[in-house]
């Protein structure tokens, strides 16, 4: 079975520094999605950033970045220029392309910003 | 504009009595889900459905029921025998791309 481990349960970093949120994973399939969540204090979770397995370039939107490490079943989010509203939980996901049921979310990480 | 709703937003029930959670979409997706998240916890899931009139189990059915009977609605029932129902839902439905769209949840707290 799919796993994805999250080992950091909180994080801290200075406001305007970069950081990077871990994440590992377990699969024998060889086309798979990965994803990062964002879930601020209201709850709702946001789709950060998303990663096709088949892929080798790296995922980025603005600020988020991800390093892809398919050998290694590695899935780091880097999120540079840290700003105050980046403070939130982060959820990484894996989900299977060969079945819309098997989408896995790792325990999460807290990042908390300090001004 | 496109999205998943729930609601309500907060909900509070007495012990032993069945709640339905709402959860609609109008993005045209099929598959739909339920997530339950615990304080500190990531999000674990309840029950899923790919197409309409078909749903299957999640890691933690147990004492919930869903039904999916339209295409656009998805709803979750806690019934009395959910030996502990206080927590925070979230409906997702996903993509031809695979990727999840989440509601805002629902707070439920039962006394």
């Amino acid at each position: 079975a799919q796993t994805v481990t999250q080992s950091q349960p909180e994080m801290s970093v200075q406001e305007a520094e970069t950081v990077t949120l871990s994440c590992t994973y377990d699969t024998s399939e060889s086309d798979y999605y990965l994803f990062w969540y964002k879930q601020p204090p209201s709850r709702q979770m946001i789709l950060v950033i998303r990663q096709e397995a088949y892929k080798q370039q790296n995922a980025t939107e603005n600020r988020f970045s991800v390093n892809f490490q398919k050998a290694a079943k590695s899935f780091s989010l880097k999120i540079s220029d840290s700003q105050l509203g980046d403070a939130a939980m982060y959820f990484c996901a894996y989900r299977s392309a060969s079945s819309a049921s098997k989408i896995i979310f790792g325990s999460g990480t807290r990042l908390s910003i300090r001004p | 504009d496109g999205g998943i709703t729930q609601s309500p937003k907060y909900l509070f029930r007495k012990e032993g009595q069945n709640v339905t959670l709402s959860c609609e979409q109008n993005l045209n997706h099929d598959a739909m889900y339920w997530y339950r998240q615990d304080p500190g916890q990531g999000l674990r899931l309840i029950y899923y459905s790919q197409i309409v009139n078909d749903f299957q189990k999640g890691d933690i059915a147990e004492g919930y029921s869903v039904s999916r009977e339209k295409k656009e609605s998805f709803p979750l029932t806690v019934t009395s025998a959910q030996k502990n129902p206080t927590a925070f839902y979230l409906c997702a439905s996903t993509s031809g791309s695979g990727e999840q769209y989440f509601g805002p949840g629902t707070r439920l707290t039962v006394t």
